[in-house]
């Protein structure tokens, strides 16, 4: 399967705790994101890569989150000092720079986080 | 500040029947939209997409038409299957943005057998 790998697909954690979750993007894609899923609703933008560079973030990515691509390969996501108001599905996506507008994203299937 | 949203949070079909899912958007600068499937548990999967020079785009069993005058978006399923039971979103990107997608809140088709 050459499609965009998250992990872990799961994380239960308590409040105050760190966490962090790995995506890897498919191989040939240089651009890389982090979006945001809440139950019930269409998943948030966070923050996109391309290559090793971060070149946005969302207001929604406070101080305590963190992500990096340092290889402009695989991306991790940090949050510190968890609350349960960052329950949610995050996802990550990946895409090949070149298709002007109309370029698709690839989604993994993410990893679900619940703050206890 | 400007979204995109769905009209109806589900629908329910019965399998064989045609689908119609809708999405109104508000942002007039919107230039590209895309229709998103997603199963429990799995990330959202691209469907078909449309460009806001276009009105209709079809793929297979799957017809996207774009109202830019009343700001409208409808994924059309033909012969719905069980298969298809999932939540769909419709996405948009504006203002010359290649990567940012903003989503709607997702509708619930079920397909009853």
């Amino acid at each position: 399967d050459t499609g965009v790998s998250q992990n872990p697909r799961h994380k239960i954690t308590k409040r105050g705790q760190n966490v962090t979750f790995r995506c890897d993007p498919i191989s040939e894609h240089n651009r890389l994101y982090w979006y945001r899923q809440t139950l019930g609703q269409g998943p948030e933008f966070l923050t996109y890569f391309q290559n090793e560079a971060q070149l946005e973030k969302s207001r929604l990515l406070s101080d305590r989150f963190s992500a990096e691509r340092p290889k402009g390969s695989f991306s991790t996501l940090e949050i510190q000092r968890t609350e349960q108001g960052d329950s949610a599905m995050y996802l990550c996506a990946s895409s090949q720079a070149g298709g002007g507008f109309t370029e698709k994203l690839f989604f993994g299937s993410g990893t679900q986080l619940s703050v206890l | 500040g400007e979204s995109v949203g769905l009209h109806l949070p589900t629908l329910s079909v019965q399998e064989g029947d045609n689908s119609i899912i809708n999405c109104a958007y508000s942002n007039s600068a919107s230039d590209y939209f895309i229709w998103y499937k997603q199963e429990s548990g799995k990330g959202p999967q691209f469907i078909i997409d449309i460009r806001s020079n276009m009105d209709k785009r079809q793929g297979q069993r799957v017809t996207v038409l774009l109202n830019k005058t009343v700001k409208h978006l409808s994924l059309q399923i033909a012969a719905t299957q069980p298969g298809d039971s999932a939540v769909y979103f419709c996405a948009e990107k504006s203002g010359g943005s290649n990567y940012k997608l903003t989503f709607g809140k997702g509708t619930l088709l079920t397909v009853n057998p």
